[in-house]
């Protein structure tokens, strides 16, 4: 069963700290992978896009990387700053299968 | 929200009621989207349509409806056969129909969501 699973599910730190998120899918075979940043109570937007041949890839702050080998996908946030406070979503889709699979998402709050 | 506009932000419903959340977009894009998310769930596909006067089921399309009438509109109706149907219903689109959607780099748009809550 193709499966995308994030942690941790919440996250608490604080402002102008690091912080990682993890992804793990079992979704096969493999095509891409995004981030998305979902603001409370609004709808996600996006922060990457990574294919297979990606390992890793920058959005200002955000960096996404991606092993392809052990199904494994990380979002390194730096310096986190108040406004970095929403939920992560993972989202992996298989060639062929014309499906998106979402993620639970990880709910990052930044305190000051 | 890239150009993307739902209402009602927030909707009540009594039992036994149908309700339809609008969903407009301004994008040009030819595949739109209906996700329903819930507390501590991934989004959920309701139903997608890739080009006007046609569209397809997704995974929980039960109690549900839709038109795609004009490229910009993509309603969803939430029918009283919908048993459990308080949540948050997000709109979506992109270029891309979801076939290629998967396969590709496109993007899906997101609109500021509705949320529904049955009284």
């Amino acid at each position: 069963k193709n499966q995308v699973e994030q942690s941790p599910q919440s996250l608490i730190i604080l402002e102008g700290k690091n912080c990682t998120l993890q992804c793990n899918y079992t979704v096969s075979p493999f095509s891409n992978l995004r981030w998305y940043k979902q603001d409370t109570g609004r709808g996600p937007v996006s922060l990457t896009i990574m294919t297979f041949s990606e390992n890793t890839k920058s959005n200002g702050r955000y960096t996404a990387t991606l092993d392809a080998d052990t199904k494994q996908s990380s979002l390194h946030i730096t310096a986190s700053q108040l406004s970095d406070s929403a939920s992560y979503i993972c989202v992996v889709s298989g060639t062929g299968t014309y499906k998106y699979i979402f993620g639970t998402g990880t709910r990052l709050k930044v305190l000051a | 929200d890239g150009g993307i506009t739902q209402s009602p932000k927030y909707l009540f419903r009594k039992e036994g009621q149908n309700v339809t959340l609008s969903c407009e977009q301004n994008l040009n894009h030819d595949a739109m989207y209906w996700y329903r998310q819930d507390p501590g769930q991934g989004l959920r596909l309701i139903y997608y349509s890739q080009i006007v006067n046609d569209f397809q089921k997704g995974d929980i399309a039960e109690g549900y409806s839709v038109s795609r009438e004009k490229k910009e509109s993509f309603p969803l109706t939430v029918t009283s056969a919908q048993k459990n149907p308080t949540a948050f219903y997000l709109c979506a689109s992109s270029t891309l129909g979801l076939a290629r959607l998967a396969d590709s780099t496109d993007t899906q748009y997101f609109g500021p969501g509705t949320r529904l809550t049955v009284l």
